[in-house]
């Protein structure tokens, strides 16, 4: 069954260090998207990225926040100057009619 | 602003009972409806979804529902305690669309 994979499980970077956090979404889909959840909070939206280009994205998706899709198959999440509160799960999805989760990326800015 | 709202619980059913559990939503021009379940540490599992008024049902899971009421539901029949989870509910407004997540239900199935 196909599924959406996350690299890396585990992040743990210093305050002020940039990170990249990797998806592969589902190959015949078309719509990704990144979510955060903070812990034992909500599920929150950043962006979505359709057809090369964001179609949408949220108040939390500031200048420090880019994504890109490198290739065919990857779909990257950049976080310039982490911060401490940028420590989190990160979810990428991907959707046609359905949307999947990925397993998710602990990122922990110290 | 778009908002889903449910009850953050915990909802404490006895095992074998049915769980319900409940989602209103503000936007008017969602269209469909997505059950996950999530449990502690993991990411969301998608149960089902809905798009139609009435009941969609897929095994021990049942979907209603009622947009004249912007109400979704999920019952759960012969709950077991692999169900404790927390049950989110999104909404989307068509194909593409961005999906709207309410905070979660936590539900504790006891045995």
């Amino acid at each position: 069954e196909p599924e959406v994979t996350q690299t890396p499980s585990h992040q743990v970077t210093q305050m002020g260090q940039e990170v990249i956090l990797r998806c592969v979404p589902i190959s015949n889909h078309l719509y990704f998207y990144w979510y955060r959840q903070i812990l034992g909070q909500k599920v929150e939206f950043l962006v979505s990225f359709y057809n090369n280009e964001i179609s949408e994205k949220s108040e939390i998706f500031d200048d420090q926040f880019s994504v890109e899709r490198p290739d065919g198959s990857n779909f990257t999440l950049k976080i310039r100057s982490t911060k401490l509160e940028d420590s989190a799960m990160y979810f990428c999805a991907s959707s046609g009619i359905e949307q999947y989760f990925g397993p998710g990326t602990r990122l922990t800015v110290t | 602003q778009k908002e889903v709202e449910q009850n953050s619980g915990p909802l404490s059913v006895p095992e074998g009972a049915i769980a319900s559990l409940n989602c209103t939503y503000s936007d008017r021009g969602s269209q469909s409806f997505f059950w996950y379940r999530q449990y502690s540490g993991k990411s969301p599992e998608l149960i089902m979804f809905i798009y139609s008024n009435g009941d969609k049902e897929d095994g021990r899971f049942t979907a209603q529902l009622n947009k004249a009421s912007q109400y979704v539901s999920l019952l759960i029949r012969d709950s077991q305690p692999s169900d404790s989870a927390t049950y989110l509910c999104a909404a989307k407004r068509g194909y593409g669309q961005n999906f709207v997540f309410g905070p979660g239900t936590r539900l504790s199935v006891l045995p």
